[in-house]
């Protein structure tokens, strides 16, 4: 089964937060990361956070860890039509796998 | 290059035929990936090629997947007798050191590859 889950649909309006949720396995996982895959193109490298860490705040984006339960997420404040595309959580499980999510694809509406 | 560079772009092959996938990595990077990515689905880890190391080639899915990498650049990959299931975009990425760590992977755009 999946080591990495995500809900694979979200649709948000233009100007309000999303938030991506993702569960995870692997207890021993030492960085956790988000990627955006956008229409066409391979993947950027959002944020990455440390398993040490509760949270990370890069500009718009604030990434919350939640180790006990698994749990990670991803909220893009003021959401902008740009940010329409896949976002995928990964776990490193060692120093170098990377082991992803199936991606939650994110609309933005007007 | 700038970033990391595949070839082709886009492949469509007739079922049983081999193809040879290209990836040209970031100047500098010692570290190589393979992934393969099926419609919907998330990222399956293939290859991994770090320095003169051998590579990590655990993610191959049958022996009719084989890579190899020059060095530290250019790697091909390879699919023999290729069937209907191997149909996904192949991604290729590198980083400057060891990957995960929290160093950044740069990935490519993929090699979309359509089994007919």
């Amino acid at each position: 089964g999946e080591d990495v889950e995500q809900s694979l649909f979200l649709s948000v309006r233009e100007g309000d937060s999303s938030v991506i949720n993702c569960t995870y396995t692997d207890s021993s996982s030492t960085y956790l990361y988000w990627y955006k895959q956008e229409p066409g193109a391979g993947l950027q490298l959002l944020t990455y956070i440390f398993s040490n860490m509760d949270m990370k705040q890069d500009q718009r984006l604030t990434v919350l860890l939640n180790k006990k339960d698994k749990h990670l997420s991803l909220r893009i404040a003021d959401t902008q039509t740009g940010d329409s595309a896949i976002y995928f959580c990964a776990e490193s499980m060692n120093d170098y796998k990377l082991s992803f999510g199936a991606g939650t694809t994110v609309t933005v509406r007007a | 290059g700038a970033g990391v560079s595949q070839s082709p772009s886009n492949k469509v092959t007739e079922k049983g035929k081999d193809v040879e996938l290209r990836c040209d990595p970031i100047s500098g990077h010692t570290a190589l990936y393979w992934y393969r990515q099926r419609l919907g689905q998330g990222l399956e880890f293939l290859i991994y090629f770090q320095g003169n190391s051998a590579p990590d080639k655990s993610g191959l899915p049958s022996d009719r997947f084989s890579a190899e990498r020059t060095g530290e650049s250019v790697s091909t990959l390879t699919i023999q007798r290729t069937q209907q299931e191997d149909s996904a975009v192949y991604l290729c990425a590198s980083s400057p050191l060891q990957g995960g760590s929290g160093n950044t992977i740069y990935f490519g755009e993929g090699s979309w590859l359509t089994v007919v």
